[in-house]
């Protein structure tokens, strides 16, 4: 079983929707979360970060995390053409490497 | 842009050949991490080094190895190239050896064809 489990998609949905991205791990040593978003043919770039449960919010963006389920996800809000890219999420206990997921493409249609 | 350079950009070889892909890390950065991401392993993480030093070592091959220079710049050498091994190879940085909060800056990668 890997640490961290991500649905591949790939993701289509019409502009202006709510989009949804999930992942669950196993490691509970795991304290910080976070999602990365890359483009096509670019490097992943930090999109959020949280520490432990609850939830934060970055404009359009909402990061949940929820340790007792070892479940987080990424709420992304009337989605645009420009969010269009593979979001990764990621997960990180104190001094550990950073572990990633494989990634769930999302394409917006105008 | 992340401030993170990577090269080359793209490079093409034949099994059996080895290559040199160089990273150079955002300024103030001491912290150099390797990874690999093909499309059913997503980002695998191979090596870390903070400082000129091996801080961690993830699933890297034998075959493969990394230094870092006194200018903090990095090099991943991968020999006796495999088909298989032909992925995007990225390169991250990071202030702290810990990267505590998790944050890396990405290169915008290297991408490996092995023929």
């Amino acid at each position: 079983q890997k640490e961290v489990e991500q649905d591949p998609g790939p993701l289509s949905v019409p502009e202006g929707a709510i989009v949804s991205l999930n992942c669950t791990y196993s490691n509970s040593a795991f304290q910080y979360f976070m999602w990365y978003r890359q483009y096509s043919r670019k490097g992943p770039e930090l999109l959020m970060y949280t520490y432990s449960s609850g939830n934060k919010e970055d404009g359009r963006f909402t990061a949940q995390v929820d340790k007792s389920s070892k479940y987080i996800s990424l709420f992304i809000r009337d989605s645009q053409p420009s969010d269009s890219a593979t979001y990764l999420c990621a997960m990180k206990g104190g001094y550990q490497k950073v572990t990633f997921g494989t990634g769930t493409k999302l394409q917006v249609i105008p | 842009d992340s401030g993170v350079t990577q090269t080359p950009k793209h490079l093409i070889t034949a099994t059996g050949q080895r290559v040199t892909l160089r990273c150079s890390p955002r300024s103030g950065d001491l912290s150099v991490y390797w990874y690999q991401q093909s499309l059913d392993q997503g980002l695998q993480f191979l090596i870390q080094y903070y400082n000129g030093e091996e801080r961690a070592k993830g699933n890297i091959l034998e075959r493969f190895s990394a230094q870092q220079f006194p200018d903090l710049h990095s090099e991943l050498n991968l020999s006796s190239l495999e088909l298989g091994d032909s992925a995007l190879y990225f390169c991250a940085s990071s202030f702290s050896g810990r990267a505590y909060t998790g944050e890396l800056f990405f290169g915008e990668g290297s991408r490996l064809t092995v023929l």
